[in-house]
């Protein structure tokens, strides 16, 4: 059991816009800890996507995008393209832990 | 360009020892906390623990103290020990580098992953 929820799945036709959510709790997300993306292609490590919530690194397209509420973060990817099929993961700082947890990651599959 | 590059032994028995390397090509090897970070199959991905080149550490505590984190800033390597290893160590291990620190640190850099089996 991953500390940050994410759904196993999500499904989306070339063109579409998809979300993801990460849903944390009071010791993470809603302790105010920035949440961070990333994208994991089989067989490779994980890419950063997006860090501080909503900031893209260099060479990251503005098809992806991040935001924070709450005790919750979603990444939103649109105009999906068949490239974006990969396991995506939310990321964040856990003060019960000390230290970073993740979510579970979920799958994307464009149709 | 910062590269890292990580080996260790792919495939253990219940109760060995998991050891891991890795080693940090180019850039600068002080100011940051290193860290091993793991992918279950099935599952998420699990922070295992971070040291810096002074040998601080900090560890999840899920592992209850079988983990190991050490630094050779000679060599410009970091290493992971993880003892009792069972079937639930079964895992992609991953060495990486955040950006940032402390509560707002994101994983910028990462090794290529070792998948270390655990089985009779």
């Amino acid at each position: 059991q991953s500390v940050l929820t994410q759904p196993p799945s999500v499904s989306g036709a070339p063109g579409q816009r998809v979300t993801i959510s990460c849903t944390g709790s009071n010791s993470n997300i809603g302790a105010g800890y920035d949440v961070h993306w990333y994208q994991q292609l089989p067989g490779t490590a994980p890419k950063l996507l997006i860090y501080g919530n909503s900031n893209r690194p260099s060479g990251v397209p503005d098809q992806f995008s991040g935001s924070k509420s709450g005790t919750s973060a979603s990444l939103a990817i649109t105009a999906l393209q068949a490239e974006d099929e990969a396991v995506y993961y939310c990321q964040s700082y856990d003060i019960s832990l000390s230290g970073s947890v993740f979510g579970g990651g979920t799958r994307l599959t464009v149709l | 360009q910062v590269q890292l590059q990580q080996w260790g032994a792919g495939l253990l028995k219940p109760s060995e020892t998991l050891s891991l390397t890795c080693t940090v090509y180019g850039g600068s090897f002080t100011g940051y906390y290193w860290t091993w970070i793991r992918l279950p199959p099935g599952k998420g991905l699990e922070w295992i623990g971070e040291i810096n080149h002074s040998g601080s550490t900090n560890y999840n505590p899920s592992l209850k103290n079988r983990a190991t984190i050490l630094i050779d800033t000679s060599k410009k390597q970091f290493s992971l020990k993880l003892t009792s290893v069972t079937a639930a160590d079964t895992a992609v291990y991953y060495c990486g580098r955040p950006y940032g620190s402390g509560t707002y640190q994101w994983f910028d850099l990462w090794g290529q992953g070792t998948l270390v089996t655990v089985s009779s």
